[in-house]
């Protein structure tokens, strides 16, 4: 049973214009969010995080945004730049205490079109 | 500033070898952390240590799977009797108690297993 989803596989966006990534959760207990950026043959990079307290972090021209009761987030990209092609993982974490790891969805392909 | 780093890079080995991956967490983080990584999923969580004390080890895939970290800096993931199912993307992870809940991790480059 996935606890993180994120249902889009693969997202083009045009070069410039605004990338969205969605991430639904089923488990309540999640308290902390991530989004990480993947490229090939490297191990994830952490992005951005949101504490499950706030609706909305940003950090240059990475936003994301947390909706609890519909528990659902999701990462706005402006503007897209052709290095952003990568694929993007979402992650949640319960109680910050790192013995539950991160629960990770299954990535979503981000393809920038020049 | 050096990142998590992990050696080999790559490992080919035949079915019923034992292999044994390392990894060096950022030099003051004092929690690391095992996944794995499966063709079109995420990465999965293994195991946590902080410090020495390896304080969740119930999500290790079976009995075949141990992790070390003997003084708390280094450590090591081995493999028993591999079964062609483990070849997998094996990355490791750490962070520091508080960054400023500790939550985020920060990985190393993964350790590629082909079991022939």
């Amino acid at each position: 049973d996935q606890q993180v989803k994120q249902n889009s596989p693969s997202l083009s966006v045009q070069e410039g214009r605004i990338s969205i990534l969605n991430c639904d959760y089923t488990n309540s207990m999640f308290d902390y969010f991530l989004w990480y950026k993947k490229y090939p043959a490297e191990g994830p990079t952490f992005l951005i995080s949101i504490s499950s307290i706030k609706d909305k972090n940003e950090d240059g021209r990475f936003t994301v945004f947390l909706n609890k009761s519909a528990k659902h987030l999701s990462l706005h990209i402006v503007p897209s730049q052709p290095g952003d092609s990568a694929v993007y993982f979402c992650a949640a974490s319960a109680g910050g205490g790192g013995a539950d790891g991160l629960t990770f969805g299954k990535g979503t392909h981000l393809i920038i079109q020049p | 500033d050096t990142g998590v780093s992990q050696d080999p890079r790559h490992k080919i080995t035949k079915r019923g070898q034992n292999v044994t991956f390392r990894c060096d967490p950022i030099s003051e983080h004092n929690r690391l952390y095992w996944y794995r990584q499966t063709l079109g999923q995420g990465p999965e969580f293994l195991t946590y240590f902080q410090n020495e004390a390896q304080l969740e080890k119930s999500r290790l895939l079976s009995d075949r799977f141990s992790a070390e970290r003997p003084k708390g800096s280094f450590s090591t993931l081995e493999i028993q009797r591999t079964e062609q199912g483990d070849s997998a993307m094996y990355l490791c992870a750490s962070s520091p108690t508080t960054f400023p809940r500790g939550d985020e991790q920060f990985f190393g480059p993964g350790t590629r297993l082909t079991v022939l």
